[in-house]
């Protein structure tokens, strides 16, 4: 069956530092991936995408990096800031406009 | 000018109850979804319409009846509810595959 992301881990990272959150798929067949970002009490938010065709994209401070081999994606975070803590979800567009969310990552910036 | 907007916020009622969430987008969107998101953050799809159509079913229980008067809006009726249809549920809109604007969802309680 589909399925995309791990059981929701939890990062925890000094401000200032860079962030690393992984994700993996299971549905080959998906061309078109995208990360999105859920602060407490507010919906998720896009953040950045990329296609199958790519294997590396670059936003303001994000980057989003796809193995297609080892069906693994992982967002970069650099200089984590504080306004950064939330939960982080990979989402995997399936065909017919269908999106499969992972699990979610909690990402902790301490001061 | 919310983008996609949800009524109510939050909402406590009984077993056995009938309630009904709306939805709205001023986006222009053609596509809206409804997704439930449990305790434990997971995000599933429910349902997809296309400019008033349904496309998607997630094997959801028929108490769930979203309903589509218009593009700009899906509302969801629930029928009967049950101590697991407590979750937040979101709304969102999407102009392509993948790329969705959710609302700041609604959070459900039942008694």
């Amino acid at each position: 069956g589909e399925s995309v992301g791990l059981h929701l881990p939890t990062l925890s990272v000094q401000e200032g530092d860079n962030s690393i959150i992984n994700c993996a798929y299971s549905n080959s067949a998906s061309d078109y991936f995208i990360w999105y970002k859920q602060e407490s009490g507010k919906g998720p938010q896009f953040i950045i995408d990329i296609r199958s065709n790519m294997d590396k994209r670059q936003g303001q401070r994000v980057t989003v990096l796809l193995n297609k081999t080892v069906k693994h994606l992982s967002l970069q975070i650099a200089a984590t800031q504080p306004g950064d803590s939330a939960v982080y979800f990979c989402a995997e567009e399936t065909g017919g406009f269908k999106t499969i969310f992972g699990a979610g990552t909690r990402l902790f910036v301490k001061a | 000018d919310t983008a996609v907007s949800q009524t109510p916020k939050y909402l406590v009622t009984q077993m056995g109850n009938d309630k009904s969430i709306k939805c709205e987008q001023n986006l222009g969107h053609d596509t809206m979804y409804w997704y439930k998101q449990d305790s434990k953050k997971f995000l599933k799809i429910m349902f997809s319409y296309n400019n008033k159509e349904l496309i998607i079913n997630e094997t959801v229980p028929n108490r769930f009846s979203p309903k589509s008067p218009d593009k700009a809006h899906l509302n969801l009726h629930i029928n009967s509810l049950e101590l697991g249809d407590s979750a937040v549920y979101f709304c969102a809109s999407s102009p392509m595959p993948g790329e969705l604007f959710f609302g700041e969802g609604s959070r459900l309680t039942v008694l």
